[in-house]
């Protein structure tokens, strides 16, 4: 089984300031990750994902994240918020090879002000 | 083209009703999954059909509960007898056989009074 642990449920931030969602997780075999994020009223909506090849992914809205094994993580990372960024975060997890049930972390806010 | 629609997507229902939430996946992806998000459990799993082989139902979390794929495509969760610990957004995935990224629908937010 695998589990998620985004240890931040609420992160404010100024407006064009940095910032880092952090997500850790627990698995006995190995796995894909993910990040979605949900905007209010919303479905989720894929950010990045990690498969395998080069720890440093990048996706939609200038995000990325790098994937750490040995620190079991994988922290989400904007270096210039915009108020547009405002919305909840969700990390998870699946065993690799597809087709299989994601796991998620119980998601962080994520609240740009002025 | 098209992503992945639910309807309704918000129902109000009493207590006892029955309920029946529809998702219609991404044309050609053959694996559908059913999730649940509620302030007190997040987001979990409740089910995973891929293409004719038999439901992973192992995240419902009662016999009230059912879900149903016509022909590959259409799914249908039905709640039985709902109670007010149902209240929670549904959320329909779905996803091309095999493959590891799963498209989400809008989710259909049920309220039981």
């Amino acid at each position: 089984a695998q589990s998620v642990t985004q240890l931040d449920s609420q992160v404010p931030v100024f407006e064009e300031a940095p910032v880092e969602l952090r997500c850790n997780y627990s698995s006995s075999v190995s796995v894909y990750l993910f990040w979605y994020v949900q905007y209010p009223n919303q479905g989720l909506q894929l950010l990045l994902k990690y498969l395998s090849g080069s720890t440093l992914v990048k996706g939609i809205n200038g995000f990325e994240a790098e994937f750490n094994k040995s620190q079991t993580s994988f922290h989400l990372r904007k270096p210039s918020v915009h108020i547009s960024d405002t919305a909840e975060y969700f990390c998870a997890v699946t065993r690799t090879g597809g087709g299989n049930k994601l796991t998620f972390g119980t998601g962080t806010q994520l609240k740009v002000e002025l | 083209g098209a992503g992945v629609s639910q309807s309704p997507s918000n129902k109000v229902t009493e207590k006892g009703k029955d309920v029946e939430l529809r998702c219609d996946p991404i044309s050609g992806h053959t694996a559908l999954y059913w999730y649940r998000q509620s302030l007190g459990q997040g987001l979990e799993f409740l089910i995973y059909f891929q293409g004719n082989s038999a439901p992973d139902k192992s995240g419902l979390p009662s016999d009230r509960f059912s879900a149903e794929r016509t022909g590959g495509s259409v799914s249908t969760l039905t709640i039985q007898r709902t109670q007010q610990e149902d209240s929670a957004v549904y959320l329909c995935a779905s996803s091309y056989s095999g493959q590891e990224t799963q498209y989400f629908g809008p989710g259909t937010r049920l309220l039981v009074l």
